[in-house]
């Protein structure tokens, strides 16, 4: 079964809206969290490592103010996508790393954001 | 920058037959290699990895060669099914971290 979760699996918005994604890894504690970014047929761009109990490091031009994360818990790290517009209208999938190397790492199901 | 590079967006085989899926990578700190398969609206799910200190890993019907003084893997699954379809992900990490840079994706459709 499914060992990480994203709310919602589909947000449909209308443009200067707040959106928010949530992340939670089901059976196990992440202190770090990762958010990609998927256009289609396209690769995932990694956009931040959600780090909990501090901030959260981008990736280089993704802005800040505009992708929020908030890492609340040992299983829970947020997104929020402020003053969307149509072209923040994506894929974005959350992965948790559930200790050892690379690959014991797990993917959410992702999240289809359209903003109209 | 693109340092994960999948430069065949599709590939087509018979069931029963090789798929060949090929990746390069440009940066020299890469030291860890995966492939993962995806479904639409879906997250990736791990197939299989490689150290650099190996240049093959094979499990079942997935084998990943590794070619650094290339910079290129191959994914190969073999014998091809149906279930296989789907688009599959090259990515690379250093030194073993989590942060992934993934390719493109190459859809397969295998066909029956």
């Amino acid at each position: 079964g499914a060992v990480v979760s994203q709310h919602p699996s589909r947000v449909i918005c209308k443009s200067g809206t707040s959106v928010k994604i949530e992340c939670r890894s089901l059976d196990f504690q992440a202190t770090t969290m990762f958010w990609y970014r998927q256009f289609p047929k396209q690769s995932l761009m990694l956009m931040a490592t959600s780090n909990e109990g501090s901030k959260a490091t981008y990736e280089q031009g993704v802005e800040k103010d505009k992708f929020l994360i908030n890492h609340a818990s040992l299983t829970l790290s947020t997104l929020t996508v402020t003053s969307a517009h149509p072209e923040d209208s994506s894929f974005y999938i959350c992965s948790a790393p559930r200790g050892g190397p690379a690959d014991t790492q797990y993917f959410g199901p992702g999240t289809r954001l359209t903003v109209l | 920058d693109q340092q994960v590079k999948q430069n065949s967006p599709s590939l087509s085989v018979q069931e029963g037959r090789i798929s060949i899926l090929n990746c390069d990578y440009t940066n020299s700190m890469f030291d860890y290699f995966l492939w993962y398969k995806k479904y639409p609206a879906e997250g990736p799910t791990f197939l299989i990895s490689i150290s650099s200190i190996k240049d093959k890993n094979e499990d079942g019907r997935f084998t990943v060669f590794l070619n650094k003084s290339a910079k290129h893997l191959s994914l190969h699954i073999v014998p091809s099914q149906p279930g296989d379809s789907a688009v599959y992900f090259c990515a690379a990490s250093a030194s073993n971290d989590y942060k992934l840079s993934f390719g493109a994706g190459t859809t397969v459709t295998v066909r029956a």
